[in-house]
């Protein structure tokens, strides 16, 4: 089992629509939630961050983590084809090292 | 302000041969960390350097190696290259290495293909 597990996709969303993306972990140390954003051929860009469990909102960005489901979440409001990107998750524990998912490849058809 | 900068952007060897890679982190920035991007994954750490000493290190072969400058900047060395080495490689620096530190800041990273 990998210490993080996230669908690849490709997902494809209308403009407008509300996209919910996932991941799932199994280490209980994890502490620190990140999302970054990835598009094609540049580095990574951090979107979001979430320290241990709750809700964080920033524009039309939310992100969820709950701990005792080792589940994290990002939603994006009314989608823009501009989101189209490979969305990474990524965690962390105190004094450890990042560990990345895979990444969901989304495209928002205009 | 200028961003994690990386060169070469592209890079390509063949099997056997040695390669050096560098980064320039964001100025002020004093952690350097090092990964491995592979087609269709998700980046894999490889070195965390915070001024100038190892701070963590990933599951890679000794084959890998990096080294932290004065001024910060850093080069991640790579030798005897095997086909499995063709990947992006990403540097991503932020302000601390401190154990709870989470925003780090990515280049846009060197592709190197072995051949």
């Amino acid at each position: 089992q990998k210490e993080v597990e996230q669908d690849p996709g490709p997902l494809s969303v209308p403009e407008g629509a509300i996209v919910s993306l996932n991941c799932t972990y199994s280490n209980s140390a994890f502490q620190y939630f990140m999302w970054y954003r990835q598009y094609s051929r540049k580095g990574p860009e951090l979107l979001m961050y979430t320290y241990s469990s709750g809700n964080k909102e920033d524009g039309r960005f939310t992100a969820q983590v709950d701990k005792s489901s080792k589940y994290i979440s990002l939603f994006i409001r009314d989608s823009q084809p501009s989101d189209s990107a490979t969305y990474l998750c990524a965690m962390k524990g105190y004094g450890q090292n990042f560990v990345f998912g895979p990444g969901t490849r989304l495209s928002v058809l205009p | 302000d200028a961003g994690v900068t990386q060169s070469p952007t592209h890079l390509i060897k063949t099997r056997g041969q040695q390669v050096t890679l560098r980064c320039s982190p964001i100025s002020g920035h004093k952690s350097v960390s090092w990964y491995q991007q592979v087609l269709g994954q998700g980046p894999q750490f490889i070195f965390q350097y915070y001024e100038k000493e190892e701070r963590g290190r990933g599951n890679f072969p000794d084959r890998f190696s990096a080294r932290q400058f004065p001024n910060y900047s850093s080069e991640l060395n790579v030798n005897a290259l095997l086909l499995g080495d063709s990947a992006l490689y990403l540097c991503a620096s932020s302000l601390a290495g401190a154990p709870s530190a989470y925003e780090q800041y990515f280049g846009p990273g060197t592709r190197l293909t072995v051949t």
